[in-house]
């Protein structure tokens, strides 16, 4: 069966360095991969999208890495700062009508 | 330019109860999807309403029921309302596939 993994413990970082969060799939061939950040009890928000065809995507702080031999997306936060704390969650899509499957998120925390 | 609205942002339901949540999508958004994300799990697909038809559906039981009205807003029905139902539901809007997800509704079913 199809199945997305993410990162099941907090990442704990120090405020300043480069946060790598980790999105690993099986069973699946996604045609695109999201990013999205979510604070408690809120909706997620967009990030990045990188399509099957992209090795890699930036804006900003944010990078994101897509490794479709691996079965692995990478999501990097340089210069990381306590207001990055969240949980990020990975989202795969395939053409088509463009549902979403979510992998269940890694939290990550940044202290000063 | 208001994002995806949901109604109510909390709600308390017994079991076998019924209950009706409301969506307000983007301006400029057709496509409504919704999402069931129970505590520390990431969200599931429960359907997706374009053009006031249900266009696809995850594996969620007919209890689970949708609308989808001419001005895009869209509602989600649940029957019989289980304590397995307890959660957040996520409303998200699209236009050719970006999406934008609303605050949720707390669904707490005691």
């Amino acid at each position: 069966s199809q199945k997305i993994e993410q990162n099941s413990e907090a990442l704990n970082i120090q405020e300043g360095k480069t946060a790598t969060l980790t999105c690993n799939y099986t069973n699946y061939s996604p045609a695109y991969l999201q990013w999205y950040r979510q604070d408690p009890g809120r909706g997620p928000v967009f990030l990045l999208l990188i399509r099957e065809n992209e090795k890699e995507k930036r804006k900003e702080r944010l990078k994101v890495t897509f490794d479709t031999t691996l079965k692995q997306s990478l999501f990097h936060i340089t210069a990381s700062q306590p207001a990055d704390s969240a949980t990020y969650l990975c989202a795969l899509g395939t053409t088509g009508y463009s549902t979403l499957t979510f992998g269940k998120g890694t939290m990550l925390l940044v202290s000063p | 330019d208001a994002g995806v609205t949901q109604s109510p942002t909390h709600l308390i339901k017994t079991r076998g109860q019924q209950v009706t949540l409301r969506c307000s999508p983007k301006s400029g958004h057709d496509t409504v999807s919704w999402y069931q994300q129970a505590l520390g799990q990431g969200p599931q697909f429960i359907f997706q309403y374009y053009e006031e038809e249900e266009r696809q559906r995850g594996n969620f039981p007919d209890r689970f029921s949708g609308h989808q009205f001419p001005n895009y807003s869209s509602e989600l029905n649940v029957n019989a309302l289980l304590l397995g139902d307890s959660a957040l539901y996520l409303c998200a809007s699209s236009r050719d596939g970006g999406y934008t997800f609303g605050s949720g509704t707390r669904l707490t079913v005691v």
